[in-house]
């Protein structure tokens, strides 16, 4: 079955420095997540992207994030300038074109910003 | 704006006893309802989900939930559970955007199942 990967499963990063998480989502899917968890909190919608554009972004994205499908495949999160309050696992999900279609997951990203 | 309440942040049950967990949703049109199920390492596995029509809705692994409008409740239910579904369980309502079809999630807090043998 089809799926969606993340790498790296960990990233270690200093307050300051860029970071770039990625993920392929699955391949005949046309829209794209990034969602967020705290430790201990719940599960944040960051940002949605369609049509190699944003589509829909929440206030916790801000200009320190960005989002970019370089390619037919990949679709990453960039964080230009980390903070510790950005330590979280970053989840990546994708949909195909109907409304309410399942998003599927991928197993995340544990990012720790020290 | 939305909101989802998952009231049991650890419940413990044991091997073969029935399961409610319980989710309760604030939104002000008919919600989009979503039962995930979280393994460690693992990454957010749709249950089941619920849009319209019957309000009892069945998934996978044995799951079913049941959309209670009057209650503003989606409680996810199992007969019989196994070892196996010691996890964390989300809860999650969608939310309709008119344009660009973003239709994102927001999600619970979860609550984390511990199944005793």
């Amino acid at each position: 079955e089809p799926e969606v990967t993340q790498t790296p499963s960990h990233q270690v990063t200093q307050m300051g420095q860029e970071v770039i998480l990625r993920c392929v989502p699955i391949s005949n899917h046309l829209y794209f997540y990034w969602y967020r968890q705290i430790l201990g909190q719940k599960v944040e919608f960051l940002v949605s992207f369609y049509n190699n554009e944003i589509s829909e972004k929440s206030e916790i994205f801000d200009d320190q994030f960005s989002v970019e499908r370089p390619d037919g495949s990949n679709f990453t999160l960039k964080i230009r300038s980390t903070k510790l309050e950005d330590s979280a696992m970053y989840f990546c999900a994708s949909r195909t074109s109907g409304s309410w279609d399942t998003q599927y997951f991928g197993p995340g990203t544990r990012l720790t910003v020290l | 704006a939305q909101s989802v309440t998952q009231p049991d942040i650890h419940i413990t049950v044991s091997e073969g006893a029935s399961l409610e967990l319980r989710c309760n949703y604030s939104y002000g049109a008919t919600p989009y309802l979503f039962w995930y199920v979280q393994s460690p390492g693992q990454g957010l596995q749709l249950l089941l989900k619920y849009f319209s029509g019957d309000t009892l809705v069945q998934g996978i692994k044995g799951f079913e939930a049941e959309f209670k409008r009057s209650q503003s409740s989606f409680n996810l239910r199992k007969p019989s559970v196994h070892w196996s579904d010691a996890a964390e369980y989300f809860c999650a309502v969608g939310e309709t955007i008119l344009t660009g079809g973003g239709n994102h999630l927001t999600f619970g807090t979860g609550t984390q199942l511990k199944v005793e043998l």
